[in-house]
């Protein structure tokens, strides 16, 4: 399987502070994704980033993809309350549309 | 744009009894996927369709659920009968089959008692 796992399952930070989450796969990749969850919501795509690409910004969201170690990180700078939220990582498989979802980093800022 | 829009947003059923799941995906949106979410397992790919055409039923649980999309604006998720382990968030998401994210409907909380 492909799917990813998350490290650390649940991260509790000041809010200000930076959050750091990680994500590894076992397969070959065509894409890696990161999505946010609020409590009884759906899930926000946040960021995408290819097998060919090593880093990519959005806002105070930075992604890192090392595709020779099969892992992802992402990064929330200066961190808000309205971050609280489980986030993320999906793989999609080369040569496969669909998505496999890790089982998310639960992350609490505390204001 | 309304987004991908399921209903019912709650459903509580009895066990035995058939449960339909509606969706429909933002206009223009080739592909179609129907998740389950729960704290056990997670996020699970249930069926996705491309062009309305099913591609990957794999993750149907059994036989007892179903899948359609008649057209290019509607799809349902069909159980029967409904046991009490196939509680859980269902989610609808879309996106254009030239790739990039999805996007997810609010979800159907499924409570089969």
């Amino acid at each position: 399987s492909q799917q990813g796992e998350e490290d650390p399952q649940a991260l509790s930070i000041q809010e200000g502070e930076n959050a750091t989450m990680n994500c590894s796969y076992k397969t070959s990749i065509n894409n890696l994704q990161w999505y946010r969850q609020n409590s009884g919501r759906g899930l926000v795509h946040l960021i995408l980033i290819r097998s060919n690409e090593r880093e990519k910004h959005s806002g105070r969201l930075r992604v890192t993809l090392d595709t020779s170690k099969k892992s992802s990180s992402l990064l929330i700078t200066a961190s808000r309350a309205a971050d609280t939220a489980s986030y993320f990582c999906a793989t999609e498989g080369q040569g496969a549309q669909k998505l496999v979802f890790g089982q998310g980093t639960r992350l609490t800022i505390n204001p | 744009d309304a987004g991908v829009i399921q209903s019912p947003r709650h459903e509580v059923t009895e066990m035995g009894q058939e449960v339909t799941l509606r969706c429909k995906p933002i206009s223009g949106h080739n592909s179609l996927f129907w998740y389950r979410q729960t704290m056990m397992r997670g996020l699970e790919l249930l069926i996705y369709f491309n062009n309305n055409v099913p591609i990957d039923d794999s993750g149907m649980p059994e036989d007892r659920f179903s899948a359609k999309m008649p057209n290019a604006s509607f799809s349902t998720l069909k159980i029967q009968p409904s046991e009490p382990r196939d509680s859980a968030v269902y989610f609808c998401a879309s996106r254009t089959t030239g790739g990039g994210g999805y996007t997810f409907g609010s979800g159907t909380r499924l409570t089969v008692v």
